[in-house]
């Protein structure tokens, strides 16, 4: 199985503050890798899909990057509704397999 | 708009077998992947398996020896049994469809989810 690593687990940050989030599989996966935010009570949402592409409605302010092993997520301009917890997904084989979250929250 | 809704019972006793369904509305469940994926309170999330609209699954390692999936494309639903439930299985079971392009694959949309709990 692919292992996938966030970093942080959780941080804390103000509104307007840029955000960074990383995520690192155990091998190469190309581009195959998503993201998703999920708020409390919710199912996860899509954000980002192979690697860079933003899913349609999600706010130009997110954006992927990253491509083997080291992926990043960053939010350029944090918004009330952001604050939520992020993870990462590979999809270059089964099982496919999340990282551990990171989660967000106000400063 | 694709809506994925998950129904079954919430209480199971150790031993028994859950068994959920996921109805598709708002579109054809042919020609797509579709995912069970749990998360257990305050946890990450696991990818259960998958099956597509012919019938043809892959199961988690982990899972796999409980695990059996099936599709009925009459009625827009896919299933998940899973076997010898122990409190470890207490989980928020989600459904979500493989979005695709090429080949690559994303989780979207997905369900709401349905609390299952392993309880005697």
């Amino acid at each position: 199985d692919i292992q996938m690593t966030q970093s942080p687990s959780s941080l804390s940050a103000s509104v307007g503050d840029r955000v960074t989030i990383t995520c690192r599989a155990s091998q190469s996966i190309s581009s195959y890798l998503n993201w998703y935010q999920q708020k409390p009570g919710k199912a996860p949402k899509l954000l980002i899909y192979a690697g860079s592409s933003l899913q349609s409605g999600v706010p130009s302010r997110l954006s992927g990057s990253g491509s083997g092993t080291d992926f990043t997520l960053t939010i350029s301009s944090l918004q009330p509704e952001d604050f939520a917890t992020y993870y990462c997904q590979q999809s270059y084989s089964t099982p496919f397999t999340f990282g551990p979250g990171t989660k967000v929250d106000i400063k | 708009q694709v809506q994925l809704q998950e129904s079954g019972p919430g209480l199971l006793k150790p031993s028994e077998t859950l068994s959920l369904t996921c109805t598709v509305s708002g579109g054809s469940i042919s020609n797509f992947y579709w995912s069970w994926i749990r998360q257990p309170a305050g946890k990450g999330l696991e990818w259960i398996g998958r099956i597509y609209t012919t019938g043809s699954t892959n199961y988690s390692p982990s899972l796999k020896s409980r695990v059996t999936m099936s599709v009925d494309t009459s009625k827009n639903q896919f299933s998940l049994n899973l076997s010898s439930v122990t409190a470890a299985d207490t989980a928020v079971y989600y459904c979500a469809r493989e979005g695709h392009s090429s080949n690559w694959y994303w989780f979207d949309p997905w369900g709401q989810g349905t609390q299952v709990t392993v309880s005697s």
